[in-house]
């Protein structure tokens, strides 16, 4: 299966900790983006990658969020001094550029829990 | 600034039977919209889209209608099956212009057998 894979799953830590989420896009797509949810909410944009390229962010994504994207392959967002505001759903989803670019193919996202 | 709006929270539908679950927008620039399924502990799938172009598009079971001049659309299932049961997002995005993928709260959807 060559979906969008999301480790890990599930993240418990504690407030104050830092924690990093990696997204492993399908391999094909040029376009990344972060996502997150919370309870009883749609997923809101957090950034979006061309390639290696970080194109645009949320004014959601504070100065203890970033996201990488070393060489156009896998992403990775880190939370630092996490927060209990900060426990959410986090979603990866790709698309590739060109032809099916209309549509975001998501990973199954990494839940996170600060305690 | 919640520029995609689902009003209706939670939808309860008998197997069988048609469920209409329905989107509003509130940006004019949006040219393309989808509507998304979401199981629990799951990302979420891509289910049909539409462009501003078009006033319909049916695929299998679903169909998506667009009222551009109400900003508003709808997803039709029928027949529902329970297998429909999950919770469905509409989003909009600016298809040549926009990076971003504006996303409503969602609706529940339960089909009862």
């Amino acid at each position: 299966d060559t979906g969008v894979s999301q480790n890990p799953r599930h993240k418990i830590t504690k407030r104050g900790q830092n924690v990093t989420f990696r997204c492993d896009p399908i391999s094909e797509h040029n376009r990344l983006y972060w996502y997150r949810q919370t309870l009883g909410q749609g997923p809101e944009f957090l950034t979006y990658f061309q390639n290696e390229a970080q194109l645009e962010k949320s004014r959601l994504l504070s100065d203890r969020f970033s996201a990488e994207r070393p060489k156009g392959s896998f992403s990775t967002l880190e939370i630092q001094r996490t927060e209990q505001g900060d426990s959410a759903m986090y979603l990866c989803a790709s698309s590739p550029t060109g032809g099916g670019s209309e549509k975001l193919f998501f990973g199954s996202g990494t839940q996170l829990s600060v305690l | 600034d919640q520029q995609v709006k689902q009003n209706s929270p939670s939808l309860s539908v008998q197997e069988g039977r048609i469920s209409i679950l329905n989107c509003d927008y509130t940006n004019s620039m949006f040219d393309y919209f989808l509507w998304y399924k979401k199981y629990p502990a799951e990302g979420p799938t891509f289910l049909i889209s539409i462009s501003s172009i078009k006033d319909k598009n049916e695929d299998g079971r679903f169909t998506v209608f667009l009222n551009k001049s109400a900003k508003h659309l709808s997803l039709h299932i029928v027949p529902s099956q329970p297998g429909d049961s999950a919770v469905y997002f509409c989003a909009a995005n600016k298809y040549y212009t926009g990076n971003q993928f504006y996303f409503g709260t969602g609706t529940s959807l339960t089909v009862i057998p």
